[in-house]
């Protein structure tokens, strides 16, 4: 069964580091999410992303963050200097289309901001 | 503003009993909604979605929910509990503005007894 793949499982970095998060979609899939959850918080939506480009981000997707497709494959999130608030669980989903189907996610990517 | 909300935090039950797990959502449409679980470690699994139709969807895992337009609510069932269902629950609602974004519920967490 196809499924979301997202690496690395964890990753620690010291703050003001940059850090990169992969995500592999399900090949398919046409839109590209990031969420995060902060540990003992709800899962938040951060970015969404189609045709290249971002269709929807929130209030905390801010000038830190950047999402990219480089090669029709990955998608990924960097954050450009992690700040300790960073440190959150890491989801990447995909959706194959908007009407009426759901959302895969990974397996996520535990953030550590030391 | 759509919100999802579990009143829910944490809720324990006995192996083999029935379970109901609470979701109220605000949502100015026709919403759709979902159940996805995050057992230890691992990412989210959809255990079922309403989009219309039938307000009783069944999912899987032996879950079900009740869609209930005047109550706001997408309760989670399930008639007899196991062991291995312990874990977290998160109820959602697909956000506006035809991105695909999930909002989410902060999330139940279940455990069970022997």
């Amino acid at each position: 069964e196809p499924e979301v793949t997202q690496t690395p499982s964890h990753q620690v970095t010291q703050m003001g580091q940059e850090v990169i998060l992969r995500c592999v979609p399900i090949s398919n899939h046409l839109y590209f999410y990031w969420y995060r959850q902060i540990l003992g918080q709800k899962v938040e939506f951060l970015v969404s992303f189609y045709n290249n480009e971002i269709s929807e981000k929130s209030e905390i997707f801010d000038d830190q963050f950047s999402v990219e497709r480089p090669d029709g494959s990955n998608f990924t999130l960097k954050i450009r200097s992690t700040k300790l608030e960073d440190s959150a669980m890491y989801f990447c989903a995909s959706v194959p289309l908007l009407q009426e189907t759901e959302a895969f996610f990974g397996q996520g990517t535990r953030l550590t901001v030391v | 503003a759509q919100s999802v909300t579990q009143p829910d935090i944490h809720i324990t039950v006995s192996e083999g009993a029935s379970l109901e797990l609470r979701c109220n959502y605000s949502y100015g449409a026709t919403p759709y909604l979902f159940w996805y679980v995050q057992s230890p470690g691992q990412g989210l699994q959809l255990l079922l979605k309403y989009f219309s139709g039938d307000t009783l969807v069944q999912g899987i895992k032996g879950f079900e929910a009740e869609f209930k337009r005047s109550q706001s609510s997408f309760n989670l069932r399930k008639p007899s509990v196991h062991w291995s269902d312990a874990a977290e629950y998160f109820c959602a609602v697909l956000g506006s503005g035809n991105t695909g974004k999930l909002i989410f519920g902060q999330g139940t967490t279940l455990q069970v007894k022997p």
